[in-house]
C-alpha cells in the first residue's frame, strides 16, 4: 500500500508566477484535502475534494484553485504568485467514512522570491 | 468560529518524564478532537482521537481526554523517550470532517 506522494518536493518562483503542485493519494482514499503550513505554524484548510468536486473550502482567494481526477489524484494552482504564499503545501487523503484520520505526505516547499 | 490554542514550544524533557501538552478549543457545534504528531523527515500522523464528550483517546502510551466544561484536550504520557521526540498538533473538526483546524503546533525535544 503507497502512502501519499506529493510533486515536486521544493521549488522556487517569483512573483506573479503560477504553481501547480501535485499529490496521489493513498491506494483507495477517495478524498483529498490541502492544506498551507507557514513556518512555525500550524496547517491552515485551502480545501477539499471529493470524487472530483470540491467538498469545502478554507478563507484562500479564488487564485487558489484545485483538481481531483478520477483515479482521486489533485493538483493544488496558484495563480499570481505573491510573497506570502511562500509556505509547506500539505497535501492529505481520506476515506470519506474514514472518521477523520488524514493521511499526510511530506509536502512541498514553495519559495516566492 | 472555531480555533484551536496549544502552548508554545519547544519542551524539552528527559527521558522517562511525564509530558503534559496543553490544547484548548473554540467551536461551534460538536467538534471532534485529535492529535497528530510530525516526526523528523516524515509528514503529520494521527497519534490519537476523540468524538464525543468524555471519550479519552490513547494510542502508544499517549492519552487525551475531550473535556467539553474546559474546552480542552490536553496530551499526556507518563514517561517520554527519546523516540517520542517530535512536534505534536491539536486539531479539530466538525461532524462531517471535511475541514481540520490546527493549533500552531508543540515541538518536544525528549534528551536521553
Amino acid at each position: 500500500e503507497t502512502g501519499v506522494t506529493q510533486s515536486p518536493t521544493h521549488l522556487i518562483k517569483t512573483r506573479g508566477q503560477q504553481v501547480t503542485l501535485r499529490c496521489s493519494s493513498q491506494s483507495g482514499h477517495n478524498t483529498v484535502s490541502w492544506y498551507q503550513q507557514a513556518l512555525g505554524q500550524g496547517p491552515q484548510f485551502i480545501f477539499q475534494y471529493y470524487r472530483e468536486e470540491e467538498n469545502g473550502r478554507g478563507n484562500f482567494p479564488p487564485r487558489f484553485s484545485g483538481l481531483q481526477f478520477p483515479n482521486y489524484s489533485s493538483e493544488l494552482n496558484v495563480n499570481a504568485l505573491e510573497l506570502d504564499d511562500s509556505a509547506l503545501y500539505l497535501c492529505a487523503s481520506s476515506l470519506a467514512s474514514g472518521a477523520g484520520e488524514l493521511f499526510f505526505g511530506e509536502g512541498s516547499r514553495l519559495t516566492v522570491l | 468560529g472555531n480555533s484551536v490554542t496549544q502552548m508554545e514550544g519547544p519542551v524539552t524533557l528527559s527521558e522517562e518524564a511525564f509530558l503534559t501538552i496543553n490544547c484548548t478549543y473554540t467551536a461551534t457545534g460538536y467538534p471532534s478532537l485529535f492529535w497528530y504528531v510530525q516526526y523528523p523527515g516524515e509528514g503529520l500522523q494521527l497519534l490519537l482521537k476523540a468524538t464525543k464528550a468524555d471519550d479519552k483517546g490513547s494510542n502508544k502510551g499517549f492519552e487525551a481526554t475531550y473535556r467539553k466544561e474546559t474546552t480542552s484536550f490536553h496530551l499526556e504520557k507518563g514517561s517520554v523517550q527519546v523516540s517520542d521526540s517530535a512536534v505534536y498538533f491539536c486539531a479539530l473538526s466538525g461532524r462531517n470532517f471535511n475541514k481540520f483546524y490546527f493549533g500552531s503546533g508543540t515541538k518536544l525535544n525528549v534528551k536521553p
